[in-house]
């Protein structure tokens, strides 16, 4: 079955600490990225890859950091740094100058 | 920078009705891809239809189809016979159509579907 998977679907946090939020796609896409969803906010950029070993800051980058070791993974850390992490995580891939598909989303809840 | 702009937080529309929600986007860019999104309570984003710029002809997906008026920057969705699934958040998009450079959503508009 070819497609974006995230894990987990439901994460809680406490405060201070630092989590990982897990995505993983089959579908030998070169870009993928990492938005996160508020409530009334749409969705906004926090980090992408466009390549293997590289990757950019996205306009809410602060608290966050990523790494792309392999073409299929691109997981996502909210580190204690990020204040309000509370939202809803959205990882999607593309292949080259197409279009974006998306996971089905983690919900990362701070206790 | 570029920005897309959803002007209806909220619209409803009867069961078999025709709706259509806007979208207005800014760009200096000649060349790029506009996209509709649908979000249902499930949150998993769907893609609707997809319109490359240098294409005059609106784009159709069965009963989705856009208006793409390039020179107003303006790109809305019609959906037609509208159906009780079709309840959801609705996402505009914009990419650039150099690179795998991310999207550019607006805020969204909440679509609900009556009986």
């Amino acid at each position: 079955d070819g497609g974006i998977t995230q894990s987990p679907k439901y994460l809680f946090r406490k405060e201070g600490q630092n989590v990982t939020l897990s995505c993983e796609q089959n579908l030998n896409h070169d870009a993928m990225y990492w938005y996160r969803q508020d409530p009334g906010q749409g969705l906004r950029l926090i980090y992408y890859s466009q390549i293997v070993n590289d990757f950019q800051k996205g306009d809410i980058a602060e608290g966050y950091s990523v790494s792309r070791e392999k073409k299929e993974s691109f997981p996502l850390t909210v580190t204690s740094a990020q204040k309000n992490p509370t939202a809803f995580y959205l990882c999607a891939s593309s292949p080259r100058r197409d279009t974006q598909y998306f996971g089905p989303g983690t919900r990362l809840t701070v206790l | 920078a570029q920005t897309v702009t959803q002007s209806q937080p909220e619209m409803s529309v009867q069961e078999a009705e025709t709706v259509t929600l806007s979208c207005t986007y800014d760009t200096s860019e000649s060349d790029y891809y506009l996209f509709w999104y649908k979000q249902p309570p499930s949150r998993q984003m769907i893609l609707v239809i997809r319109q490359e710029a240098y294409k005059q002809q609106n784009a159709t997906e069965n009963r989705f189809s856009v208006n793409f008026q390039k020179a107003a920057k303006s790109f809305s969705l019609k959906i037609s016979d509208s159906q009780l699934g079709d309840a959801a958040m609705y996402f505009c998009a914009y990419r650039e159509r150099s690179g795998n450079t991310p999207l550019v959503f607006g805020k969204g508009t909440r679509l609900s579907v009556i009986a």
